[in-house]
């Protein structure tokens, strides 16, 4: 399975844009980027997820390479609700597991 | 609506002690799972059911056992655990079931489990 690296934390200014990459060089055909936020003690709130095109939803917006080794979520305007630890996660097409990093804890600084 | 509701929030048993915690979603989702997630760490996926049946047991110790009596409600019976038991235990659910890279796993907002 595909293993990612994140940065260990990032620091961010209150309305700029937050820029959290990761690393999935060994990212398979089949395999899906996901991200996951955890605010401390909560559960792992649901991201984004792509697998070779970007993404945008309501949240984020996902860019992927186009060799699909690196990833990178933006938070347009990143608000002090978004400090919390952000997972970057490769799932493979066949079964139930989420192979998750170390995850990237982001603080947003007013 | 994508809520998963847990109980209890916290949890405090001692070693003897017989407890469960409970999961629930509304959402028609098929497949459900068991996380333990320990401080500073991601979460451990122990369990996976799938339309109600036990599909995955990431050799989980006999002392969690889990139950699905339908496929809104999902339990973990706890007996005769240790103190490095002691962790957060997080239920999801997805819609399919299927393990397909489609298939999102949502999640609750966990149970704090101390043993003593």
């Amino acid at each position: 399975d595909a293993k990612t690296t994140q940065p260990p934390s990032m620091d961010c200014a209150e309305g700029r844009a937050a820029n959290l990459p990761c690393n999935h060089s060994t990212i398979s055909g089949n395999e899906y980027v996901y991200w996951y936020r955890q605010i401390h003690s909560q559960g792992p709130q649901y991201i984004i997820h792509g697998l070779k095109n970007n993404e945008t939803n309501e949240m984020a917006s996902l860019i992927i390479t186009e060799d699909r080794k690196s990833s990178t979520l933006i938070l347009p305007h990143a608000t002090l609700r978004d400090t919390a630890v952000y997972y970057c996660i490769v799932k493979t097409d066949s079964n139930y597991q989420l192979i998750w990093g170390a995850g990237t804890k982001l603080i947003i600084k007013p | 609506d994508t809520e998963v509701t847990q109980t209890p929030k916290h949890l405090v048993m001692g070693m003897t002690n017989k407890k469960s915690l409970k999961c629930e979603q509304h959402m028609g989702h098929r497949a459900m799972y068991w996380y333990k997630q320990k401080a500073k760490k991601p979460p451990e996926l122990m369990f996976v059911y799938s339309y109600e049946k036990l599909s995955i047991n990431e050799s989980v110790p006999s002392r969690f056992s889990p139950e699905c009596p339908n496929s809104s409600l999902l339990n973990l019976h706890l007996h005769a655990l240790q103190p490095e038991d002691s962790a957060l235990y997080l239920c999801a659910s997805s819609q399919v079931g299927s393990g397909r890279g489609t298939d999102t796993q949502y999640f609750g907002p966990g149970t704090r489990l101390t043993v003593l």
